[in-house]
């Protein structure tokens, strides 16, 4: 059974500061790790990763993946109260077309004023 | 607005009662699941359509849970005998491909 932990589970920082949200994963037949933001409602796209050692930026996020540690950071720097929310991270699954995402738990970001 | 639509955004009901969501994917898109979500955790993946075929349902989907998608376009999600351990936020998604779109989602309180 595919399997996504995220640490840490929460973490509270000053605006300004720098993040590392981590994600590992046990996923057969790695496809790709998707990151999305949940604030109140519906998880928005943030990256999808496929190949190690690729850095993917958008503004002040940027993620990276490294396929033989299983694992993926996303980094966003001089966070603002904007960015407190959930940061999930997911895998689809393996087999055929259906590309169902299993998720970690997420990691709540609040970022204070 | 393109995006991936949800209705109702909340619904509370009684327990024992039947209630029914909907779900207007984005048009283009052939594929299209249901999660459901409780405080703290990931959404966790209940079914999944292809077109108008339901070809895959999570264990999580008990038989009071019904899903369709008529002709390959919106979808329904039943809950029948709603029980309290239903509460949740039930998410829609739909994709092209392994980036899925999610929709707002609708929070089900049973009291």
């Amino acid at each position: 059974e595919d399997k996504v932990v995220q640490s840490p589970l929460s973490l509270v920082v000053h605006e300004g500061d720098t993040v590392t949200l981590n994600c590992s994963y046990e996923v057969t037949n790695f496809r790709s790790l998707l990151w999305y933001k949940q604030e109140k409602k519906a998880p928005t796209f943030l990256f999808m990763l496929t190949s190690s050692g690729i850095e993917k930026k958008s503004g002040r996020l940027s993620s990276i993946l490294d396929k033989k540690e299983l694992f993926s950071i996303l980094n966003i720097t001089a966070t603002q109260t904007g960015d407190s929310a959930v940061y999930l991270c997911a895998a689809p699954n393996s087999g055929g077309s259906n590309y169902k995402l299993t998720f970690g738990k997420g990691t709540l970001l609040t970022v204070n004023p | 607005d393109t995006g991936v639509s949800q209705n109702p955004r909340h619904k509370i009901t009684k327990r024992g009662q039947n209630v029914t969501f909907r779900c207007d994917p984005i048009s283009e898109h052939n594929r299209l699941y249901w999660y459901r979500q409780t405080l703290g955790q990931g959404p966790e993946f209940l079914t999944y359509f292809q077109n108008e075929a339901q070809l895959e349902k999570s264990r999580l989907l008990s038989d009071r849970f019904s899903a369709e998608r008529p002709k390959g376009s919106f979808s329904t999600l039943e809950i029948q005998r709603t029980e309290q351990g239903d509460s949740a936020m039930y998410l829609c998604a739909s994709s092209p491909g392994q980036r899925a779109f999610f929709g707002q989602g609708t929070r089900l309180t049973v009291v």
